[in-house]
């Protein structure tokens, strides 16, 4: 089973709207950490937001928030106010604890959603 | 000086030849990793270092070799690859390695093709 589930293969915004950006996630690990990445044409992959499964508020980041429900292991990226410069895939990523043999391990990824902003 | 540099960014090789991957932070971690990024495939991690040892190897075919003889440097040697290794390959560092909350910090990544 995928640890990192994207549903959205591609999306097109127009821009100045909101956009909302779907993952869920599978771990029996009650400690976990979730990180989005945005990775732009060029290659690079630039860390966006970060929420702890023991957080008791959302995260924020500017114009980025995370929707954070824990019940249905769900961690919705929104971005808010869109710009042409959010044209990128995004990708939701998770680092499990130790429990899961994780910790030492590095980022299990999710597909990623090709985000498009249209003028 | 940008925070994780590789290079080449570009690499065209046969599979007869051997090549290195070089990676560079200046953020001064201790924890590095490398990651391929095949098409339509989620990242999948190939190795991670801590403090120059490796800790962990995703069962990643002999044909790549990591070595890390310093905590701001990593390579990645290849040898008799095949076309399907063709991908992007990025390489991460981290303050550490197993605190869960760590950001990884990205380079941006070399782009290989096997002919």
């Amino acid at each position: 089973a995928q640890k990192i589930t994207q549903t959205q293969p591609g999306m097109f915004v127009q821009e100045k709207e909101a956009v909302t950006l779907d993952c869920t996630y599978d771990t029996s690990d009650p400690s976990y950490g979730l990180f989005w990445y945005k990775q732009p044409s060029s290659g690079e992959m630039i860390f966006l937001i970060y929420q702890g499964s023991y957080d008791q508020q959302n995260a924020t980041e500017g114009r980025y928030s995370l929707n954070f429900q824990k019940a249905r292991k769900s961690a919705n990226l929104v971005i808010s106010a869109s710009q042409l410069g959010d044209s990128a895939m995004y990708f939701c990523a998770m680092r499990e604890g130790m429990y899961s043999g994780g910790g030492a391990d590095g980022l299990t990824f999710g597909k990623g959603t090709h985000l498009i902003i249209q003028p | 000086e940008t925070g994780v540099t590789q290079t080449p960014r570009h690499l065209v090789m046969g599979m007869t030849n051997k090549k290195s991957l070089k990676c560079e932070q200046h953020l001064g971690h201790n924890a590095m990793y490398w990651y391929k990024q095949s098409a339509k495939k989620p990242l999948e991690l190939m190795f991670v270092y801590s403090l120059e040892e490796r800790v962990e190897n995703n069962s990643v075919p002999s044909r790549f070799s990591p070595e890390c003889p310093n905590s701001s440097h990593l390579f990645l040697h290849l040898h008799t690859l095949q076309p399907e290794d063709s991908a992007l390959y990025l390489c991460a560092s981290s303050q550490d390695s197993w605190d869960l909350q760590e950001t990884q910090y990205f380079g941006p990544g070399t782009r290989l093709l096997v002919l």
